[in-house]
């Protein structure tokens, strides 16, 4: 079964300040990797996925994220925060198969103070 | 944003009494989710189906049961509400083709006293 680790549960930067969150995964076969965002009172938004190829992926919003297979990790970062990313961040992972059910880590809530 | 209606958004209820959760999809979706959101284990799988009248447990199905008699709607139910089951419930769907993401609903907002 896969699982997810993120490593930062709370992170407070100020405006303008490089971001990034760890993500780990642990599973033996072909995944998908994903980050979603939740902002305050809001369901979940997909940032940004990796199926396959280039392992730096862009999302929306100026995100982006570094598939490194031999580490199993899957980072988000951003150069450059806004107040506006306070939020939410769940890293989720599903196999290349089946019903591919989504397992999410345990989340990571950033604060941007302005 | 993926047509997704969960419903109702918010409710309180006692232990012991029993409740459904409806999710309405337009997307004509083959997969549908239930998931909960508890502060510090993100969101964890419920139960989830693959088709009308096809469902499977997650990792957090005990005290829940699902039901989807039509492809557009997937009900859960607590068959006897306890305080542990106090959560934001999910529901996520999905279309068939290989490596779609998940959209997900507003979520509702449950707590048993």
């Amino acid at each position: 079964a896969q699982s997810v680790s993120q490593h930062n549960h709370h992170v407070i930067l100020s405006e303008a300040a490089s971001l990034e969150l760890g993500c780990n995964y642990s599973y033996g076969g072909t995944v998908n990797l994903f980050w979603y965002v939740q902002y305050p009172g809001q369901h979940l938004q997909l940032l940004l996925k990796y199926f396959s190829g280039d392992p730096l992926v862009k999302g929306i919003k100026g995100f982006e994220a570094e598939f490194i297979k031999s580490k199993f990790s899957f980072n988000l970062r951003k150069p450059s925060v806004q107040w506006s990313d306070t939020a939410e961040y769940f890293c989720a992972v599903n196999a290349r198969q089946g019903a591919q059910k989504l397992v999410f880590g345990q989340g990571t809530r950033l604060t941007i103070n302005p | 944003d993926a047509g997704i209606t969960q419903s109702p958004r918010h409710k309180v209820t006692e232990t012991g009494t029993p409740v459904t959760l409806r999710c309405h999809q337009t997307e004509n979706h083959r997969y549908m989710y239930w998931y909960r959101q508890d502060p510090g284990h993100g969101l964890r799988l419920i139960h989830y189906s693959y088709g009308v009248k096809d469902t499977d447990k997650g990792e957090v199905s005990d005290g829940y049961s699902v039901s989807r008699s039509k492809t557009e709607d997937f009900l859960l139910t607590l068959e006897s509400a306890t305080s542990s089951q106090t959560s934001v419930y999910f529901c996520a769907i999905r279309g068939g083709v290989l490596n779609s993401p998940l959209h997900f609903g507003n979520g509702t907002r449950l707590t048993v006293t």
